[in-house]
């Protein structure tokens, strides 16, 4: 079975900008969390989505959004870029929102 | 969800168990631990997780002190591949929204 799968892998933007990062999840898997690391540090939450709603939200400005498709997907959205937005994120999954999560490897973004 | 404190970073001998400790004197009665790992310029993945009792599976044993205020994660027979930052979370599967809170984790390195 495939596993969390995102894309795309790399990406680079500049400030200002906006990009569009997606998720599929294990199939099966219903819900969708999403997770920001920059350099040194661990993980931080940003979003998670169950059945399509959103469950739970962390300390991020309004410039981070996220969807869950009907097929379970997702898109994290970042606007107007910041340098401080580059990090690698992460999208996991799992069956339901109090499971443990499978994470995918991430889609590392640049911001110049 | 209860803070955790884990070492910076530790070494082990190819071969040798790899004990890796964590505090979290604040945990409450529903909370449970989860350990994670993460292989550099990968996705986190599982280990394993527990309440109160020992837990034991493939990949690793957890064991809990009796007052809950601590734990170690053991690797009993290290690899090379076990290099890999470990994170000690705990959290309440049930209550509220499902953010896994990342420390900074131990830096494991397996020497050959």
């Amino acid at each position: 079975d495939a596993g969390v799968t995102q894309s795309p892998t790399h990406l680079i933007k500049t400030r200002g900008q906006q990009v569009t990062l997606r998720c599929s999840p294990i199939s099966g898997h219903k819900s969708v969390s999403w997770y920001q690391q920059v350099l040194g540090q661990g993980p931080q939450f940003i979003f998670q989505y169950y059945e399509k709603e959103e469950r739970g939200r962390g300390n991020f400005p309004d410039r981070f959004s996220a969807r869950q498709f009907p097929n379970y997907s997702s898109e994290l959205n970042v606007n107007a870029l910041l340098l401080g937005d580059s990090a690698l994120y992460l999208c996991a999954s799992s069956l339901g929102g109090a499971n443990v999560l499978t994470f995918g490897a991430g889609s590392r973004l640049t911001v110049l | 969800d209860a803070k955790t404190t884990q070492p910076t970073s530790m070494d082990c001998a190819e071969g040798r168990a790899a004990n890796l400790p964590c505090n979290h004197s604040t945990i409450s009665g529903n909370e449970y631990v989860y350990w994670y790992r993460q292989i550099h310029s990968q996705g986190p993945q599982y280990i394993i997780h527990g309440l109160k009792n020992n837990e034991t599976n493939e990949m690793a044993s957890l064991i809990i002190t009796e007052d809950r205020k601590s734990s170690t994660l053991i690797l009993p027979h290290a690899t090379l591949r076990d290099t890999a930052v470990y994170y000690c979370i705990v959290k309440n599967p049930v209550a509220g929204t499902y953010k896994y809170i990342f420390g900074t984790g131990t830096r494991l390195k397996v020497l050959a």
